[in-house]
């Protein structure tokens, strides 16, 4: 079966520092892979899809990037965290082309201070 | 784009009553529309789904309808129990390759016992 996992689970990071959330899935190969930001008590709303190893696409301009280095690993960064970056991010994976489900991860909860 | 609303932004009913979330999206090229249930502080789950070329799926206490003429979708829980507490999410996508999900604000439901 197909787990997904994301970590650290929480961080409090300062205004200006750097950013690495990591989300890895196991037991399928050649997912879509997506991260997401949800603020306190709002919706979902998506960063970046990625539909293989190098190729991204951002929804939204910020100062975040992502990366995808292996086929199951997607890497959300920042090189100076603002005060607005805070928020529960959530990765998520879908089949590869198809028209289908989403699976979510556990979430990181980040903090900028 | 895509814009999905979401109504009652909170709902509160009695154990055993049913409850009723409504969602509307804009673009008729839609055609994938899934339910997510969040509890606090984990990653959203999959609880139902509904492809545009089907107008109700059930499962056990959860059913899904789909109006593509009035372009909305409900969830419908009944006998509702305290578990069933949480946030709940619906979300439209064209199943474009990227697979991209818009998502509504989402709808607190409480169930008071």
């Amino acid at each position: 079966s197909q787990t997904i996992h994301q970590w650290p689970a929480t961080l409090v990071q300062p205004v200006g520092s750097p950013l690495s959330l990591e989300c890895t899935v196991e037991g399928t190969s050649n997912p879509n892979l997506y991260w997401y930001r949800q603020a306190a008590g709002r919706g979902l709303q998506l960063l970046f899809y990625s539909i293989g190893i190098d190729q991204i696409s951002s929804e939204v301009p910020q100062n975040l990037s992502a990366s995808r280095p292996q086929d199951r690993q997607f890497i959300l960064s920042s090189k100076k965290l603002l005060l607005s970056d805070s928020g529960f991010y959530l990765c998520a994976w879908s089949v590869f082309g198809a028209s289908s489900e989403q699976y979510f991860g556990p979430g990181t909860r980040l903090t900028v201070t | 784009g895509e814009n999905v609303e979401q109504h009652p932004s909170t709902l509160s009913v009695q154990e055993g009553d049913s409850a009723v979330i409504k969602c509307t999206y804009s673009d008729s090229a839609s055609n994938y529309f899934p339910w997510y249930k969040q509890e606090l502080g984990k990653g959203p789950q999959l609880i139902i789904d509904i492809r545009s070329n089907v107008g109700e799926k059930k499962d056990q206490r959860i059913a899904v309808t789909l109006n593509k003429t009035a372009k909305h979708f409900s969830l419908h829980i009944t006998e509702t129990q305290p578990e069933d507490s949480a946030v709940y999410f619906c979300a439209a996508s064209r199943g474009d390759y990227g697979q991209n999900f818009v998502f509504g604000p989402g709808t607190r439901l409480s169930v008071l016992p």
